[in-house]
């Protein structure tokens, strides 16, 4: 299985909503990744899980709340969010330490009204 | 800090010519090299990888990728392209740090 899987696929929520996206992948892998894409722009990491702890965050706003409950699950918890936060949210995978590539998610697209 | 720099933001083709597009990095150190591509409303797909070991790649649907250190580049290379190949493809660089960073994506479009 070198699935993972993201739900749900589009979602839409007023600026005073809360949401949360999830994520799940059982390669074992214990490195866990968010990525935000805008149309026509490459993906932007967000957050990395190592170990379920987080270990990078890239400044990302405080309305993003990342949560990683166990080795196979990342959650992406939405408040407050702004219409130019509307993206493809994607999740990814992949081992920790040595060679590795990430495994990614076919992603979120949200929609902030 | 790590940068991916890629110079073709957007590449016209007719079906059957030669490809070649341009990937660049900052990172000094150790790292592990990618091309992934997004067709039209689709995720992600990993189309080739270097990690090691001998600098000429090859991938899915017969793309090939040269890691040349000297230049810090990894160039993405298909003999012979086809109408199915219009997507955008995203060159990736990952350092020692677990860090995957993406450069600015080529738009690629093939006429048939």
């Amino acid at each position: 299985d070198t699935e993972v899987t993201q739900t749900p696929k589009h979602l839409v929520m007023g600026m005073t909503n809360k949401k949360s996206l999830k994520c799940e992948q059982h390669m074992g892998h214990r490195a866990m990744y968010w990525y935000k894409q805008k149309a026509k722009k490459p993906p932007e990491l967000m957050f990395v899980y190592s170990y379920e702890k987080l270990s990078i965050n890239e400044s990302v706003p405080s309305r993003f709340s990342p949560e990683c409950p166990n080795s196979s699950l990342l959650n992406l918890h939405l408040h407050a969010l702004q219409p130019e936060d509307s993206a493809l949210y994607l999740c990814a995978s992949s081992q920790v330490g040595g060679d590795w590539e990430a495994f990614f998610g076919q992603g979120t697209r949200l929609t902030v009204v | 800090a790590q940068s991916v720099s890629q110079h073709n933001h957007h590449v016209i083709l007719s079906e059957a010519a030669s490809l070649e597009l341009g990937c660049n990095y900052s990172y000094g150190g150790t790292v592990n090299l990618f091309w992934y591509v997004q067709y039209p409303g689709q995720h992600l797909q990993l189309l080739l990888k270097y990690f090691s070991g001998d600098p000429l790649v090859k991938g899915i649907k017969g793309f090939e990728a040269e890691f040349i250190k000297s230049k810090f580049s990894f160039n993405l290379r298909k003999p012979s392209v086809q109408w199915s190949d219009t997507a955008e493809y995203f060159c990736a660089v990952r350092n020692a740090g677990n860090m995957l960073t993406f450069g600015g994506g080529t738009r690629l479009m093939v006429k048939p």
